[in-house]
């Protein structure tokens, strides 16, 4: 079955302990992106990759990084956590097939920073 | 940068049809996206418009004016499983790949 898997679904911590939220596809996608959801601000991009050893920055960078060792993974780190990051986070691969595209959301982690 | 505007919320019946506007305005265009998110889970891909005109996949249907920048999501024959957040999300310049969504449109769908 074609899947975006992410790890943990849920997550309390504490400020300034490091922490990794681990993302996963099995459709040899090439472009990969981290979203965080808060009401009130919607859906913003975090990081996005397009393809292995290739990342950038969205809209919402700071705080934390990401990596892209390997197509099928898309790690997103937390060095050190803070309130203000706790939010629903989605991971999101896509196949860019010529003018159309299919974007695909993980079932999300929330994280609580306390 | 980009704005994007969709109405916070609509409600219809069960069976009728219903249409979701989307206005945007960017400096450059690269793709207009529709995703449907139930509460509490992720969104779910409906569409994707890149040209001008209409593109119909069952029940739903996505319309892109680029002149206007404009777009809608008509969804037919409603269910009551259709309530839910409609999130437009576009996408700005050749070769950028960050898509900016708007705040969703929370449809409920009543009996």
């Amino acid at each position: 079955e074609a899947q975006v898997t992410q790890n943990p679904r849920y997550l309390i911590t504490v400020t300034g302990k490091k922490l990794t939220v681990t993302c996963s596809q099995n459709m040899n996608h090439e472009y990969m992106s981290w979203y965080r959801q808060d009401p009130g601000l919607g859906l913003r991009q975090i990081y996005y990759s397009m393809n292995v050893e290739v990342t950038d920055k969205g809209d919402v960078p700071e705080g934390y990084k990401v990596s892209r060792k390997e197509k099928r993974n898309f790690p997103l780190i937390l060095e050190s956590p803070s309130p203000n990051q706790t939010s629903l986070y989605f991971c999101a691969s896509s196949l860019l097939d010529g003018p159309q595209e299919t974007q695909y959301f993980g079932p999300g982690t929330r994280l609580l920073v306390l | 940068g980009q704005n994007i505007d969709q109405p916070t919320e609509m409600t219809a019946t069960e069976g009728a049809i219903v249409q979701i506007n989307c206005t945007y305005q960017t400096s450059g265009f690269n793709g207009l996206f529709w995703y449907q998110q139930h509460a509490g889970e992720a969104p779910t891909f409906l569409s994707y418009n890149v040209l001008d005109g209409l593109e119909e996949k069952g029940r739903f249907s996505s319309f892109l004016s680029r002149s206007k920048g404009y777009s809608y999501l008509l969804l037919k024959e409603l269910q009551m499983k259709d309530s839910a957040s409609y999130l437009c999300a576009v996408r700005d310049r050749g070769g950028s790949y960050i898509p900016t969504f708007g705040r969703g449109t929370s449809l409920i769908v009543h009996p």
